[in-house]
């Protein structure tokens, strides 16, 4: 699986837009972007995910860009909930399932 | 719906004991995973499974065992506990793009 960096933490202020960035320079052509967060104390709960398209579902849009060495989660409205370490993956997808490697993630406080 | 289920959701074990964390899925998904993460970092993979009857290791295996006899369950075992097994135990399970997490077992060993 492809290596990702991520800032270690940020803040954003709630109702505004958060932007996470990721890098993921090494991504090989089947791999996949994916997010997870992680809400304190709580099992890791999936996001998103996306190939090269831009893809947007109820929780949030990712952004990936055409050489698909870097992507962004965009949080549209941050509400005080969306607290939580973010974690970028990338990996092969495979139908029948996947194991997942966790780096650092980015720990994002949104504040009143 | 209950996803996947993990017990106990706290544990204290002195060194040397032994035990079994528990996790069971009702939804069918062939790929188990096992987790753990200490403090302040992110979750390392100790074991999975593909299916029934097969399992492999992950990252940090070293004083774990699993078994897989159903589809459904896929329980870790700790045959001697040692303080540095002191984590948050986390089961998830997968088909496709998502993976499912249960809430986590704390286990404190002292």
């Amino acid at each position: 699986d492809a290596k990702t960096t991520q800032p270690p933490s940020m803040d954003c202020a709630e109702g505004r837009a958060a932007n996470l960035p990721c890098n993921h320079s090494t991504i090989s052509g089947n791999e996949y972007v994916y997010w997870y967060r992680q809400i304190h104390s709580q099992g890791p709960q999936y996001i998103i995910h996306g190939l090269k398209n831009n893809e947007t579902n109820e929780m949030a849009s990712l952004i990936i860009t055409e050489d698909r060495k870097s992507s962004t989660l965009i949080l549209p409205h941050a509400t005080l909930r969306d607290t939580a370490v973010y974690y970028c993956i990338v990996r092969v997808y495979k139908a029948a399932g996947n194991k997942l490697t966790f780096g650092g993630g980015t720990r994002v406080l949104v504040k009143p | 719906n209950a996803g996947v289920t993990q017990t106990p959701k706290f544990r204290i074990l002195k060194i040397g004991q032994s035990m079994t964390l528990q996790c069971t899925q009702d939804m069918n998904h062939n790929y188990m995973y096992w987790y753990r993460q200490d403090p302040g970092m992110g979750l390392k993979l100790i074991y999975y499974s593909v299916g029934a009857g097969i399992t492999d290791k992950g990252e940090v295996p070293n004083g774990y065992n699993v078994s897989r006899s159903t589809t459904e369950d896929f329980p870790l075992r700790l045959e001697l506990a040692a303080p540095s097994q002191t984590s948050v135990y986390f089961c998830a399970s997968s088909y496709g793009e998502k993976a499912f997490f249960g809430q986590g077992t704390r286990l404190t060993v002292v």
